[in-house]
């Protein structure tokens, strides 16, 4: 059973402030990685992806990529209150079924203005 | 289309009776696939359809859950007698198997089943 674990929070931050967010993931053998924003009441929606080690930017939002230690984070710069919402992870299987995402259960981020 | 779009966006129903959710994905992703997302849980994985390949079902609950995917685009996810733990919002995604954007999936807003 593959599993993705996220603390489910909320995660409450001031506004200006970093916002961290951590996954771990079972499943060794997965290569790709994503981070998937969902607002109350609506679909998620993808922010990031990562498939190799190290870092990745893309504006406010850093995606850190671990394998060794099976870890994924998503750090959120000078966070505003538009940014609350639920934070999914989302680990791409590997083997059998490599077509399936498998997702945590999300982290509630509230950022208090 | 544009974007995917998924039908009704609520359904309420009483137990025993069949339902039917429709999903349109965005032309041209040969991908689909069903979740399942149930009040303050993840996204369950339901079944999965590729082009013209047989569907992965492994995530179907229970033997009431059947899905069909037609001409290789439009897809019916259909709920026969249904209970009160059916209740949850059915999300439909799609997606283009490229890589090294495989796997990006682009979700429809959802379906909202509330079983009485």
């Amino acid at each position: 059973q593959k599993e993705v674990e996220q603390n489910s929070g909320p995660l409450s931050v001031p506004e200006g402030a970093i916002a961290s967010l951590n996954c771990t993931y079972s499943d060794r053998g997965s290569q790709s990685f994503f981070w998937y924003r969902q607002y109350s009441g609506k679909s998620p929606e993808l922010i990031m992806s990562i498939y190799s080690n190290g870092d990745k930017e893309d504006g406010r939002f850093t995606a850190q990529l671990n394998k060794a230690s099976q870890y994924v984070s998503l750090l959120i710069r000078d966070s505003q209150p538009s940014d609350s919402a639920t934070y999914l992870c989302a680990v791409k299987n590997s083997g059998a079924g490599s077509y399936q995402l498998t997702f945590g259960k999300g982290t509630k981020l509230s950022v208090i203005p | 289309g544009a974007g995917v779009s998924q039908s009704p966006s609520n359904k309420v129903t009483e137990k025993g009776k069949d339902v039917e959710l429709r999903c349109d994905p965005i032309s041209g992703h040969t991908a689909l696939y069903w979740y399942r997302q149930s009040l303050g849980q993840g996204l369950e994985f339901l079944i999965y359809f590729q082009g013209n390949s047989a569907p992965d079902k492994s995530g179907l609950p229970s033997d009431r859950f059947s899905a069909e995917r037609t001409g290789g685009s439009v897809s019916t996810l259909t709920i026969q007698r249904t209970q009160q733990e059916d209740s949850a919002v059915y999300l439909c995604a799609s997606s283009l198997r490229r890589e090294p954007g495989a796997n990006v999936l682009t979700f429809g807003a959802g379906s909202r089943l509330t079983v009485l």
